[in-house]
């Protein structure tokens, strides 16, 4: 099975812009969560969705927003960027059903300049 | 407030010892936890996972141990090999995974030959 796959890898963006990232999971999986990774903060949870339903969210502000379409294809945004959103962006997958195991992709870097 | 704790942000061993990362969590409601492994500009891989109704779980050359009571877990490594050295997170989850992972900060581990 191929594994998660993250669109684009890189990308630099400027203060004030947004962006949309993208994921693909793992065939068969409907579950998909993001991530953020930065030196200071580590890795936190930012949403998960499940067969098209935000099913929850981690502590970050309004700016962040997600979707995920009928193909379990799912979406990431940050509007109004700032200096701070600067990280990684990792999307991970799992498979429906009672499954705690989640599989990442190789991540977005994004740099706000 | 951070739930998970990794103390030791870098480990040296040599090779064919034996590795010990250790992880400390404060959330009682945590019922899963599990260690991934990450090498630079890549995501996380999932390593092994243990229930919170087990002390011990192993797979081939990793070894997880839960202590409920002391609320820690211990990841081993046996024996280390150099592509082991990269950075390994311990995670959390509760509720069916639903809550998202929650992670420690990692901790890097270096083989020595």
């Amino acid at each position: 099975k191929a594994g998660v796959t993250q669109t684009p890898r890189y990308l630099i963006k400027t203060r004030g812009q947004q962006v949309t990232l993208s994921c693909s999971p793992i065939s068969g999986h409907r579950s998909v969560s993001w991530y953020q990774q930065t030196p200071g903060q580590g890795l936190q949870f930012l949403f998960e969705y499940f067969s098209e339903t935000q099913r929850n969210k981690g502590n970050f502000p309004g700016r962040f927003s997600g979707r995920q379409f009928s193909n379990s294809r799912s979406e990431m945004n940050v509007s109004t960027l700032e200096l701070g959103d600067s990280a990684l962006y990792l999307c991970a997958s799992r498979g429906s059903g009672f499954s705690y195991e989640q599989y990442f992709g190789p991540g977005t870097r994004l740099t706000v300049t | 407030d951070q739930q998970v704790k990794q103390n030791s942000p870098s480990l040296s061993v040599q090779e064919g010892r034996i590795s010990i990362l250790n992880c400390d969590y404060t959330n009682s409601m945590f019922d899963y936890f599990l260690w991934y492994k990450k090498y630079p500009a890549e995501g996380p891989t999932f390593l092994i996972s243990i229930s919170s109704i087990k002390d011990k779980n192993e797979d081939g050359r990793f070894t997880v141990f839960l202590n409920k009571s002391a609320k820690h877990l211990s990841l081993h490594i046996v024996p280390s090999q150099p592509g082991d050295s990269a950075v390994y997170f311990c995670a959390a989850s509760r509720g069916g995974g639903a809550d998202g992972l929650t992670f420690g900060k990692g901790t890097h581990l270096i083989i020595q030959p």
